[in-house]
């Protein structure tokens, strides 16, 4: 079956624009989570969506959010970019909230 | 909070030779613990993944990992690794079921580098 699709897989923004970022789980998976990774700071946990529900969110401003919609797929949006928002983003969809994540190829954001 | 260590950065090994990359964590309880390994530019593939019952867990590509409550380490080997095991490894916390589930989504450590020299 088909993997955990991001799309696009790279995006360039400007500072102060805003960016939307899209991730098709994996057919029957409910949970999606969103995750950043940069050098510095490696892999961190954005939020996770289960059944449309933002279960929880990580330790990032407001200027980050997402939604799911019915059909699982999910978006995540940062508004009023930053440098330091420049980064992979990665989509990992589960079964369950517990169950293994399988991860997305991601979207590499640069931020000018 | 939960935390993950992985204390080497960077691991040179020759190819056909043995591997072993260490992970320790800081969980409230035994949480479930994974391995990933994330090719240039790529996502994360799951390697392997210990949830209960038997420490000794086996993954794909020939990789394994014994989970050790004693030493909350959960590390990673292969007997004999190929040039194409070359890339970042992570190990990986995220809390069991029984707590409720994802709360804080999985928790990783900072990678191991792993380099095959020929």
């Amino acid at each position: 079956k088909a993997g955990v699709t991001q799309t696009p897989r790279y995006l360039i923004k400007t500072r102060g624009q805003q960016v939307t970022l899209s991730c098709s789980p994996i057919s029957g998976h409910r949970s999606v989570s969103w995750y950043q990774q940069t050098p510095g700071q490696g892999l961190q946990f954005l939020f996770e969506y289960f059944s449309e529900t933002q279960r929880n969110k990580g330790n990032f401003p407001g200027r980050f959010s997402g939604r799911q919609f019915s059909n699982s797929r999910s978006e995540m949006n940062v508004s009023t970019l930053e440098l330091g928002d420049s980064a992979l983003y990665l989509c990992a969809s589960s079964l369950s909230t517990a169950d293994e994540a399988f991860f997305g190829q991601g979207t590499r954001l640069t931020v000018v | 909070a939960q935390s993950v260590t992985q204390p080497d950065i960077h691991i040179t090994v020759s190819e056909g030779a043995s591997l072993e990359l260490r992970c320790n964590y800081s969980y409230g309880a035994t949480p479930y613990l994974f391995w990933y390994v994330q090719s240039p530019g790529q996502g994360l593939q799951l390697l392997l993944k210990y949830f209960s019952g038997d420490t000794l867990v086996q993954g794909i590509k020939g990789f394994e990992a014994e989970f050790k409550r004693s030493q909350s380490s959960f590390n990673l080997r292969k007997p004999s690794v190929h040039w194409s095991d070359a890339a970042e490894y992570f190990c990986a916390v995220g809390p069991p079921a029984y707590s409720g589930g994802g709360a804080d989504g999985l928790t990783f450590g900072k990678g191991t580098h792993l380099i095959i020299q020929p």
